[in-house]
């Protein structure tokens, strides 16, 4: 089965820049997603078919995506955006849909 | 409003049933395939099925194949998880899932609790 693969935690100071990387075998090749999760509320979609954003979210949010690794990028990093974060993919061998192992990102 | 909201969560011993459902609203139902995802406490998400817009296909997760049932009534936008011969490891916070055009899950419901415990 297909594995997604993210760092367990980030740390960023307010202001920074925050990466999280997720690996893959040739994820260049698929559409990522990235969720945000914030404790105790349901995940929020904030990057889709690896760059885009969904209206509301703001442009400090991008994403990119080649070869064996995805990366989403916070910008100029807020408390708030402090939170668990997913990618996702579409594994077309299996039909199936797989998930990261998700990371933390704490704002100092 | 768009929302989802799941229900029929509870605690029930390993090896019994249980029947989840999702109250689709603000959005036409039928024109998507939908999704359950769940939680386990403390832990990340997992892909459990999805059934397509017109019910004509079903996928799951290899952990529940065989043990789960995914089920949707377009009449009354309601999309079903039945879930049998449940074990300890299915205990998590169960969503329920619309995609978007794209693919992405764009729309997730607040969740239904299940526990499996002797």
């Amino acid at each position: 089965s297909y594995v997604l693969t993210q760092p367990p935690s980030v740390s960023v100071a307010p202001g920074q820049t925050a990466r999280i990387t997720c690996g893959g075998n040739n994820i260049g090749s698929k559409d990522v997603h990235w969720y945000q999760q914030k404790p105790r509320q349901a995940p929020v979609l904030v990057v889709y078919d690896d760059s885009a954003r969904p209206s509301g979210i703001p442009e400090r949010f991008s994403g990119s995506n080649s070869g064996n690794t995805a990366t989403l990028t916070i910008s100029r990093v807020e408390g708030g955006d402090e939170a668990d974060y997913y990618c996702q993919v579409w594994d077309g061998s299996s039909d199936h849909y797989v998930f990261g192992t998700g990371t933390k990102v704490t704002v100092l | 409003q768009v929302q989802l909201v799941e229900s029929g969560g509870g605690v029930v011993q390993p090896g019994k049933s249980l029947r989840l459902s999702c109250a689709a609203s603000g959005f036409t139902f039928n024109k998507y395939g939908m999704h359950w995802v769940r939680q386990a406490p403390g832990k990340g998400l997992e892909w459990v099925a999805v059934i397509s817009y017109d019910g004509s296909s079903e996928y799951y997760a290899d952990s529940v194949k065989g043990r789960f049932t995914i089920s949707r009534d377009d009449s009354k936008n309601t999309l079903n998880l039945q879930m049998n011969s449940l074990r300890v490891d299915d205990t998590a916070l169960y969503h329920c899932v619309k995609p978007g055009d794209r693919g992405a899950f764009d729309l997730w419901g607040q969740g239904t609790m299940v526990t499996v415990s002797s």
